[in-house]
């Protein structure tokens, strides 16, 4: 079975604050991928990052980076130095064999000025 | 790159009506494009998978007469509400890529609101 858990719903940092976004999946198959979508208020899903199931070297990119760790099944997103527009629901994604993509149930992230 | 467009983004109907969205990727040719449902405040729901020139493939407890999907080329594809209640007011989002397992490309979405 394949499941993907944001076991944080909602979470508010302060400006300026770091802050993790936790993500764990489950999956039978050896070979998947996993993805990181951004959805602001506006509704639209921003593609972040994408990781196979190979790779486990961690990712930065500007203020994000990404920490796999297949041994612990997580997919942990980090955001340094929070800004207002990072305020969205974040979903992390699992692809899993051949099959369609699973989504978390997503964590609301509020950035307070 | 891999830009997804939707339109319309909203929709005001009234119950009994059609509502036609479409679903087009700009600057790619998608080979699969998918159609997801979202209530507030929750995850997106896959209905139908659905790959260029052939049938969408419906996840179990959507109703494909209800909900038709065409995929008529590589840059469109398009999904119908047929004869639409108030219970499928929702938010309908479509995502394109070049394949199953390779990176979904999301539209912008469209709000349907059926009176």
């Amino acid at each position: 079975a394949q499941k993907v858990t944001q076991a944080q719903t909602e979470i508010s940092v302060v400006e300026k604050e770091d802050v993790t976004l936790d993500c764990v999946y489950e999956t039978r198959d050896t070979t998947y991928y996993l993805f990181w979508y951004k959805q602001p208020p506006s509704g639209e899903l921003v593609f972040l990052i994408r990781r196979n199931s190979f790779d486990e070297q961690n990712e930065i990119s500007g203020r994000y980076s990404w920490n796999f760790q297949k041994s612990t099944s997580s997919f942990n997103f980090t955001i340094t130095a929070s800004q207002v527009v990072d305020s969205a629901v974040y979903f992390c994604a699992l692809t899993p064999g051949a099959n369609n993509l699973f989504f978390g149930t997503g964590t609301r992230l509020t950035v307070i000025p | 790159g891999a830009v997804v467009s939707q339109h319309p983004s909203w929709v005001i109907c009234k119950s009994g009506t059609s509502v036609k969205i479409e679903c087009r990727s700009l600057d790619f040719q998608a080979t699969t494009m998918f159609w997801y449902r979202q209530f507030p405040k929750q995850s997106l729901m896959l209905m139908a998978t659905s790959n260029e020139g052939s049938k969408a493939t419906y996840e179990q407890g959507v109703e494909k007469d209800k909900f038709l999907i065409n995929h008529a080329s590589l840059t469109l594809s398009t999904l119908t509400v047929t004869s639409a209640h108030p219970e499928d007011s929702s938010f309908y989002i479509c995502s394109a890529s070049l394949g199953r397992q390779e990176t979904q490309y999301f539209g912008p979405g469209t709000r349907l609101l059926v009176l």
